[in-house]
């Protein structure tokens, strides 16, 4: 079945890095995406990995894929205040156009 | 540049009304368009999606529905709305090409009373 798990809350102090993990189930997944949505508002495309990727880097976030697992993560490095929002994952499953999200991460940086 | 754009941005409607949300796309053409739910405390809950006019795919069966009457129109409706309707209605776009990015318009809260 289709079905993209997060963990629900994750809370870090301003600095740390942040990691948000992620479990999909559609092994033909070809792109696999991370949003961020900030209070209120609609999503906004943070960064994706193509399914043949296992890393991918933009500044300060790393992607992390592990294809074998089935195990998406996101690294956000030195964690600001502004980066608190829910973060959600998601992947397109193989041969459609439907996108699947995960239920979402809420991030709360402490200052 | 394209812009989306959803309506109303809140809603208060009492159970057993009807219901239309609105969404429209500007600077594209051809746009896959998609309804999802977000309800409190929950993930993103896909309802509709549409590759084409008039071509509506529903993945959740229950008292919604969707119409796609122009090429960068989406329109959510449903007859009479039930206290479980409650939430925020997002409206997504993409170009087409299987691994491109969501676009997504701002919401619609509703609240059913």
């Amino acid at each position: 079945g289709e079905d993209v798990e997060q963990s629900l809350f994750l809370s870090v102090r301003e600095g740390d890095s942040s990691v948000i993990n992620c479990t999909y189930t559609d092994s033909s997944s070809t792109y696999l995406y991370w949003y961020k949505q900030e209070p209120g508002a609609g999503l906004q495309l943070l960064t994706y990995i193509f399914s043949n990727m296992d890393m991918k880097q933009d500044q300060r976030l790393t992607v992390l894929l592990n294809k074998k697992d089935k195990h998406l993560s996101l690294r956000i490095a030195d964690t600001q205040t502004g980066d608190s929002a829910i973060y959600f994952c998601a992947e397109i499953v193989g041969g459609t156009y439907k996108y699947i999200f995960g239920t979402g991460t809420r991030l709360k940086v402490l200052a | 540049s394209q812009t989306i754009h959803q309506w109303p941005a809140t809603l208060v409607q009492p159970v057993g009304s009807p219901l239309s949300l609105e969404c429209t796309v500007e600077g594209t053409s051809n746009p896959n368009l998609y309804w999802y739910r977000q309800a409190a405390g929950r993930g993103l809950q896909l309802l509709f999606y549409s590759v084409g006019i008039g071509q509506i795919s529903s993945e959740v069966p229950q008292n919604l529905s969707a119409s796609r009457p122009q090429d960068r129109q989406f329109i959510l409706s449903s007859k009479k709305l039930l206290l479980s309707d409650s939430g925020f209605y997002l409206c997504a776009w993409s170009d087409g090409g299987r691994g491109s990015e969501q676009y997504f318009g701002p919401g619609t809260r509703l609240t059913v009373t």
